[in-house]
């Protein structure tokens, strides 16, 4: 069964970047059939699709977000990581990580990680 | 951001049928497939719908999606306590470069 872990710091101040990595167990990253995503949710707010990762390493990013975001996937490690720079208290959210189920002609996330809780201080 | 819009709030008594609708548009929607989320409360979303109406291994079949135009809809018949979460719709957008963009949440709640 694949499975998703986020991990990374809890606590980013702010003007600093955040970084995230999945790590998948279960399933390769290397694999062309997936592509891999980042989307959060702050705090009693809805969901929030941040951008996706191919194994190539081609991504695609949620435009408001385009100019401080970087995934970068590790197939090495088979992992994959998000940075997001120069956050604000905007940026508090938990951020999950998943996976692009098959298709070409379809987007729809079927693997999730458990989530992670990222607070940007003052 | 959503551009998906969900009413906030469904409830029914157990046994019953609850529909949510999902209204988009033709750059979402309208041209894509749509899928559905179901949020526990603290925990990740999980895929209830994936492609319009296509339920993934271990879905029961009282829960379905269908779509018409730019608005889609999630029912559930049998309504079971469990069954009380938050609901999220999606789809593709094809604007602005391409997005995947989620609906603004249903709370269903089982009386």
């Amino acid at each position: 069964q694949l499975q998703l872990q986020e991990s990374g710091p809890g606590l980013v101040k702010a003007s600093e970047t955040l970084s995230l990595t999945c790590t998948v167990s279960g399933g390769s990253v290397g694999n062309s059939n997936y592509q891999w995503a980042w989307i959060r949710q702050a705090p009693g707010k809805g969901l929030e699709w941040i951008g996706t990762v191919y194994y190539t390493g081609r991504t695609f990013y949620n435009p408001p977000l385009k100019s401080r975001v970087i995934l970068l996937i590790d197939k090495s490690n088979n992992q994959f990581s998000l940075r997001l720079t120069s956050v604000t208290a905007a940026d508090t959210a938990v951020y999950y990580c998943a996976r692009k189920g098959p298709g070409y002609n379809s987007y729809y996330l079927d693997f999730w990680g458990r989530g992670t809780l990222v607070a940007v201080s003052s | 951001q959503s551009v998906l819009t969900q009413p906030p709030s469904a409830s029914e008594t157990p046994g019953q049928r609850v529909t949510i609708s999902c209204s988009g548009s033709s750059s979402n929607i309208g041209t894509n497939f749509v899928n559905w989320y179901k949020q526990l409360p603290g925990t990740a979303p999980k895929l209830l719908i994936y492609s319009n109406n296509q339920r993934p291994s271990g879905v029961p079949d009282r829960i379905s999606g269908s779509k018409s135009g730019t608005s889609a809809s999630l029912a559930i018949s049998g309504l079971q306590s469990e069954d009380e979460a938050e609901y999220y719709c999606a789809a593709w957008d094809d604007d602005l470069g391409g997005l995947y963009v989620f609906g603004t949440g249903t709370k269903v709640t089982v009386l």
